[in-house]
């Protein structure tokens, strides 16, 4: 059974750089099969989607965010990470990481999520 | 302000069917295909429908899919008291370098 587990500070201030990992067990980040992803929710509203990754490295990142975020792979320690760079309290979020399942569906299809974890943006 | 455009509400009583929309564009929906993800308040969002009209394992088959052209439907009949939750759809959308696109979501209350 496929779980991923978000890890991270619930609190960043303003300028600073929030950092989360993901942890994923009963299943392989180095899978052929499948993209990595970050995504995250604000309060009371929708979905938004940050970026992803390959086990190769590979990424895609949400145009609007692409110039603070960095994701990455760590294989042997089957975990992906999340910077976003200079946060505002717009940034405030609970922030998923999920499962792409290129092969079925390509990267809108997200088949398996973390539980997800509050990152709030203050001084 | 969304990509993708859903009522941001919907509502029925129990067993009726309800169904919900989602519009795009040619560079989203109208290129691609569309899934459904349902969110309980308070839990992680859940698939519900990928690839336009495909359920995975587990989900029932009161809930179905469609597309035509630039827009995408979710139904569910029967409605039950526990399909109240919010639903949102979710495409790629291959203008800039690609992204995943989403609605704004629906929040369908079961009177």
């Amino acid at each position: 059974q496929l779980q991923l587990q978000e890890a991270g500070p619930g609190l960043v201030k303003p300028s600073e750089t929030l950092s989360l990992t993901c942890t994923v067990s009963g299943g392989s980040v180095s899978s052929t099969a499948y993209y990595w992803g970050w995504l995250r929710q604000p309060p009371g509203k929708g979905l938004e989607y940050i970026g992803s990754i390959y086990y190769s490295g590979s990424t895609y990142y949400n145009p609007s965010l692409e110039s603070r975020i960095t994701i990455s792979v760590d294989t042997s320690d089957n975990q992906f990470s999340l910077k976003l760079q200079s946060v505002t309290a717009a940034d405030t979020a609970v922030y998923y990481c999920a499962r792409h399942d290129v092969n079925t569906g390509g990267l809108a299809l997200l088949d398996s999520w973390g539980q997800g974890t509050l990152v709030s943006v203050s001084s | 302000q969304s990509v993708l455009t859903q009522p941001p509400s919907a509502s029925g009583t129990p067993g009726q069917r309800v169904t919900i929309s989602c519009s795009g564009s040619n560079s989203n929906i109208g290129g691609g295909t569309v899934n459904w993800y349902q969110q309980v308040p308070g839990t992680a969002p859940k698939i519900l429908i990928y690839n336009n009209n495909q359920r995975p394992s587990g989900v029932p088959d009161r809930f179905s899919g469609s597309k035509s052209g630039t827009s995408a439907s979710l139904a569910i009949s029967g409605l039950q008291s526990d399909d109240e939750a919010d639903y949102y759809c979710a495409a790629w959308d291959d203008s800039l370098n690609g992204d995943v696109v989403f609605g704004g979501g629906t929040r369908l209350t079961v009177l």
